[in-house]
């Protein structure tokens, strides 16, 4: 399995919602991402997790709350969101920083917040 | 901080020209990656690069790295219209680290 799978493709929530996307990878990779990606942009980093830790937020607001339940899922939490955070959110996974190459991005969340 | 830079920002050739995307890096970055995205998709892994010198090919595609210039390029040769997409390099700054930092992009219409 190479692939990092991400659900839902589609989500569209109201600003008072609490919604989740998912992301699962079953290569191995250590490593775990989010971007988010708007329109024309290219992809901004979200959080890191590293062996199930976090270890880089890049100063997210906490509107935004990533969990690690295990090495192979990641997930992100959403609730009152704002209308800017629409966006395509993309998981990533990748080996440990000492080895390996590439990073794998799954097929992406296409968020929408009315 | 790590920042990545494309030009050009878009780019239209027509088929069977060539060109050169650049992509330059203002700190020391020891991995550099190019991806391709169609719209409304995601990312598309096209070359890894690690090292100063390093040259990689795949069908009309070439990327090199020179680390001490703290660029890449990207080269189409004889573009076809299926070439038509966003590139992105990406450079994973020296140390320990996972963090990838991408490019601005550079959206290519190859025009019949």
């Amino acid at each position: 399995d190479t692939e990092v799978t991400q659900t839902p493709k589609h989500l569209v929530m109201g600003m008072t919602n609490k919604k989740s996307l998912k992301c699962e990878q079953h290569m191995g990779h250590r490593a775990m991402y989010w971007y988010k990606q708007k329109a024309k942009k290219p992809p901004e980093l979200m959080f890191v997790y590293s062996y199930e830790k976090l270890s880089i937020n890049e100063s997210v607001p906490s509107r935004f709350s990533p969990e690690c339940p295990n090495s192979s899922l990641l997930n992100l939490h959403l609730h009152a969101l704002q209308p800017e955070d629409s966006a395509l959110y993309l998981c990533a996974s990748s080996q440990d920083k000492n080895r390996g190459q590439g990073y794998t991005f799954g097929s992406g969340t296409r968020l929408t917040v009315v | 901080e790590l920042k990545v830079e494309q030009n050009p920002l878009f780019l239209s050739m027509q088929e069977g020209k060539n060109y050169t995307i650049y992509c330059n890096y203002s700190t020391t970055s020891d991995r550099l990656y190019w991806y391709r995205q169609d719209p409304g998709k995601s990312l598309e892994s096209l070359f890894v690069l690690l090292s100063n010198g390093a040259v990689k090919q795949e069908g009309r595609l070439m990327a090199s790295l020179d680390t001490k210039a703290r660029l890449s390029t990207l080269h189409i040769t004889a573009a076809v219209h299926d070439l038509s997409a966003t590139y992105f390099c990406a450079a994973k700054p020296g140390g320990a680290t996972n963090k990838l930092i991408f490019g601005t992009g550079t959206l290519l219409a190859v025009q019949p």
